[in-house]
């Protein structure tokens, strides 16, 4: 069965450290890379990546897809306390599904 | 403008009851999506409607599991004869077009808890 695999599964930081966040995916159908926030239960979008090499970016977060060898990585610079959420990481394919990892669960520390 | 709503928030049912849980999309979004968390878990996708075509029911468990929407907007997952493994955090996701290009714009779940 093809799956989203993020690693790591959970991850303490202080404020102020720079964090990496990885998601491999299978190629099956590939069509988008999809990372989001969830603090409570609702997820909120951070990006969307569909091309290899073009790093997204948002404040203090970005995001880059490597089509070549499978992955994406999140990256968070200056951590803050508000940053602590499980990130998410989906794949988007054709047939209009999208297949999530089960995250990684960031807690930084005042 | 608004974002899509859930209801109920939480529901607590006896095993072997019938459940009925509501998502109220985006308005003009045409797709809607339905996915199951467990605790600990990625999300799980159940089925999506995209505007009049008929659902994607793939990723429903089982039979017990059905869902509904009419046209464009509200739409209904029921479960039938709950079981405790049903226990999840059911979220719905909207947008504006299927297809792996649009962005899904989520819900704040039901919390189901089945005893």
């Amino acid at each position: 069965e093809d799956k989203v695999v993020q690693s790591p599964l959970s991850l303490v930081v202080h404020e102020g450290d720079t964090v990496t966040l990885n998601c491999s995916y299978e190629v099956t159908n590939f069509r988008s890379l999809l990372w989001y926030k969830q603090e409570k239960k609702a997820p909120t979008f951070l990006f969307m990546l569909t091309s290899s090499g073009i790093e997204k970016k948002s404040g203090r977060l970005s995001s880059i897809l490597d089509k070549k060898e499978l992955f994406s990585i999140l990256n968070i610079t200056a951590t803050q306390t508000g940053d602590s959420a499980v990130y998410l990481c989906a794949e988007g394919r054709a047939g209009n599904q999208f297949y999530f990892g089960t995250g990684t669960s960031l807690t930084v520390i005042p | 403008g608004a974002g899509v709503s859930q209801s109920p928030s939480n529901k607590v049912t006896e095993k072997g009851k019938d459940v009925e849980l509501r998502c109220d999309p985006i308005s003009g979004h045409t797709a809607l999506y339905w996915y199951r968390q467990r605790l600990g878990q990625g999300l799980e996708f159940l089925i999506y409607f995209q505007g009049n075509s008929a659902p994607d029911k793939s990723g429903l468990p089982s039979d017990r599991f059905s869902a509904e929407r009419t046209g464009e907007s509200v739409s209904t997952l029921t479960i039938q004869r709950t079981q405790q493994e049903d226990s999840a955090v059911y979220l719905c996701a909207s947008s504006s077009l299927a297809g792996a290009y649009n962005e899904q714009f989520f819900g704040p779940g039901t919390r189901l808890t089945v005893l």
